[in-house]
């Protein structure tokens, strides 16, 4: 069955960095566009990128565009998301989820991973 | 950017019983628009795309209607598993996609 698990989450300082990554099985992962969408404490869910499933193509939310980076590793089955210059405001719950085709919908999602910004 | 207003923030419904949840859009979504089921400490799963088709394994008691800004996810008699948050999502331009900040659906 499809599964996608993140890891990498955790505590850090204001302005730090942290690299999520997800590891995906139970489908043929380069098939797919992969996301990741985010869960700010009480707020809904906040989709904050999308890669190809080269790696070749990916998009940003205005949100976090320059801040956060995503890349994948087709031979590993896993998306990473890199995170810089932290702020309080990006504590959230992250998670990652494939894409359904080109088309915004996420049909599968990780458990998520808890990050939080904080001093 | 497009925002989902989601109404009410909580319901409580009986097990048996029918559940209606609202999800506005501040402007026309065509018929992109999904649901999702979050249960505590799970991963949320699609319920439903396009405004009323079922994802693959979602019972019948659940279905979506409305269309451009107004729709409804009702569940016809809930069993003791519905009881979770609900988004609603609109896709109507893939970079842009937004979410509500759901509906919780608790135990009578």
């Amino acid at each position: 069955q499809v599964q996608l698990v993140e890891s990498g989450g955790g505590l850090v300082k204001p302005g730090g960095s942290l690299r999520l990554s997800c590891a995906a099985s139970g489908f043929s992962f380069s098939d797919y566009y992969m996301s990741w969408i985010r869960q700010a404490p009480g707020k809904g869910p906040e989709w904050l990128s999308y890669i190809s499933t080269s790696g070749s193509d990916i998009n940003y939310a205005d949100s976090v565009k320059g801040q956060f980076t995503v890349s994948r590793d087709n031979a590993r089955n896993s998306v990473y998301l890199h995170m810089h210059s932290l702020r309080p405001e990006d504590t959230a719950i992250y998670y990652c989820a494939r894409v359904i085709v080109v088309s915004g919908l996420f049909d599968f999602w990780g458990q998520g991973m808890l990050v939080t910004v904080s001093s | 950017e497009i925002v989902m207003t989601q109404s009410p923030a909580a319901l409580s419904v009986s097990p048996g019983e029918r559940a209606t949840l609202s999800c506005r859009a501040s402007q026309s979504v065509s018929s992109n628009l999904a649901w999702y089921q979050h249960k505590y400490g799970q991963a949320p799963r699609l319920l439903i795309y396009h405004v009323s088709t079922r994802a693959t394994g979602v019972p019948a008691r659940f279905s979506g209607s409305g269309s451009g800004t107004e729709f409804t996810l009702t569940i016809s008699s809930l069993q003791s598993e519905d009881f979770a948050i609900y988004y609603c999502q609109q896709y109507n331009n893939w970079l842009s996609i937004t979410f509500g900040q759901g509906t919780r659906l608790e135990i009578k």
